[in-house]
């Protein structure tokens, strides 16, 4: 079935970065983009960006631009986040989600990776 | 860049029908599709509904979409509730004007009691 699996919980310190990833089966991953969506505790679903693992393409949110990087490796189905200079505003469950380019929806959705930014 | 509005929070009773609005501020709402998701407490966000009124298999019948263009919303509504429906909701959609990004409404919070 069709799986997005990332990586595990995160604790930085202000200032640092972090990079999570997000692994794909069950389908063909360069027919597909991946989006980045966090959720801060307790609020609502903020769109960070967007990257085609077709040819690596991307798009990213204007709030975190200079702070962030999606990247692809099409050898492992693996998609990457990096988000620099974190803040303690960082703090959010960050979940990846595969992108239909035909219906614009996202679907999976990965489990989330909560990271947590405190000195 | 547009946005989404949604209500913070609605109750009902279970068994009964409920209507969640999700409104656009600027731009057509028949412009992009509209798709929705639900969130349980602790889970990741799951498609509910997608190219407005479309269900994914394994969604029941009791979820259906709309759009209405005279108030530039597009509806979710749950017909027979359950206790198993309660969980926040969220519109989205794509904004071409920014291409590709898409937009969030700030969630509904769904209690059936």
């Amino acid at each position: 079935q069709v799986q997005l699996v990332q990586s595990g919980a995160e604790v930085k310190k202000p200032g640092a970065s972090v990079k999570v990833s997000c692994k794909a089966s069950g389908y063909t991953f360069t027919s597909y983009g991946i989006s980045w969506v966090r959720q801060a505790p307790g609020q609502g679903l903020e769109w960070m960006g967007w990257i085609s693992a077709y040819n690596g393409n991307t798009n990213y949110a204007q709030k975190l631009q200079g702070r962030v990087t999606m990247t692809t490796d099409t050898s492992t189905s693996t998609a990457y986040m990096e988000l620099r200079s974190l803040r303690s505003d960082d703090t959010a469950v960050y979940y990846c989600a595969r992108v239909s380019y035909s219906t614009e929806s996202f679907d999976p959705w990965g489990q989330g990776t909560l990271v947590t930014v405190s000195s | 860049n547009f946005m989404l509005t949604q209500p913070h929070s609605v109750s009902e009773s279970p068994g009964k029908t409920v209507t969640i609005s999700c409104t656009r501020s600027s731009g057509s709402i028949a412009s992009n599709y509209v798709q929705w998701y639900q969130q349980r407490p602790g889970s990741a966000p799951t498609t509910v509904i997608y190219e407005d009124n479309q269900r994914p298999s394994g969604v029941p019948d009791r979820f259906s979409g709309s759009i209405d263009s005279s108030s530039n919303s597009a509806s979710l509504t749950i017909s027979g509730l359950k206790t198993e429906d309660e969980a926040d909701y969220y519109c989205q959609s794509y904004d071409s004007s920014n291409h590709p990004s898409w937009v969030f409404g700030g969630g509904t919070k769904l209690t059936v009691l």
